[in-house]
């Protein structure tokens, strides 16, 4: 199995852009999709993007993902950043055996 | 536009079975693939099971022994059951749909689940 990694918080400015990385222990970055989810406290997860750069409809476009094989990272890209892009954000991808694996969550502070 | 509502007990005793339902309105359960995904109180989020639309399943390891994920298509709604709870059980319970099995794209509200006596 593998583990995802991301940093315990980001913060940034509004109007600022915001990168959340994503590292995997264990087999390549590309060999499974990633997914990124939103949680605004109190609220349930909504998904931003799936298929690692893939915008379910509604998302705004300054939502973005990559996958970095060199780094063997996702990354979830904000930009333009509002006050309520301020949430917990959560990477997922899944092992050879379709189990999900969830990152420990990055909670992105706008200030 | 499809929306997912969980309902579930709220509090459930040591030992006994979790039960949760989750309904689907908006359109039919048999085209998509179904999963349940947990978050302990301040804690991260952890997959549950999945369903796919033939009716197999698969299961997080450290649950398979005590959950069970199944689907009642004439009422469009999905269940789970999660046997022999502990204190460690206590979480809210989203189910969610994806794309694919590997993957949420619509998540519903959540159930509260505690487990005490």
């Amino acid at each position: 199995n593998f583990m995802l990694t991301q940093p315990h918080s980001v913060s940034a400015s509004p109007g600022k852009t915001v990168t959340i990385s994503c590292t995997r222990s264990g087999g390549s970055i590309a060999g499974n999709y990633v997914q990124w989810y939103q949680q605004r406290p109190g609220s349930s997860p909504i998904t931003v993007i799936f298929d690692d750069n893939q915008r379910p409809s509604g998302v705004p476009d300054r939502f973005s993902g990559s996958i970095d094989r060199s780094s063997n990272s996702a990354s979830l890209t904000i930009s333009g950043l509002k006050t309520e892009d301020e949430a917990d954000y959560y990477c997922q991808s899944y092992d050879t055996n379709s189990h999900w694996v969830f990152g420990g969550g990055t909670k992105l502070t706008v200030l | 536009q499809v929306q997912l509502q969980e309902s579930g007990p709220g509090l459930v005793r040591p030992s006994e079975t979790l039960s949760l339902t989750c309904i689907v309105s908006g359109e039919s359960i048999r085209h998509y693939h179904w999963s349940w995904i947990r978050q302990a109180p301040g804690k991260g989020l952890e997959w549950v099971a999945y369903i796919y639309p033939d009716g197999s399943t698969n299961h997080n390891p450290s649950l398979t022994s005590r959950v069970s994920i199944s689907s009642d298509t004439p009422k469009n709604q999905l269940s789970l059951t999660l046997r022999s709870v502990t204190a460690a059980d206590t979480a809210v319970y989203y189910c969610a749909r994806g794309p694919r099995s590997s993957s949420a794209l619509k998540w519903g509200q959540g159930a509260l689940v505690s487990v005490s006596s």
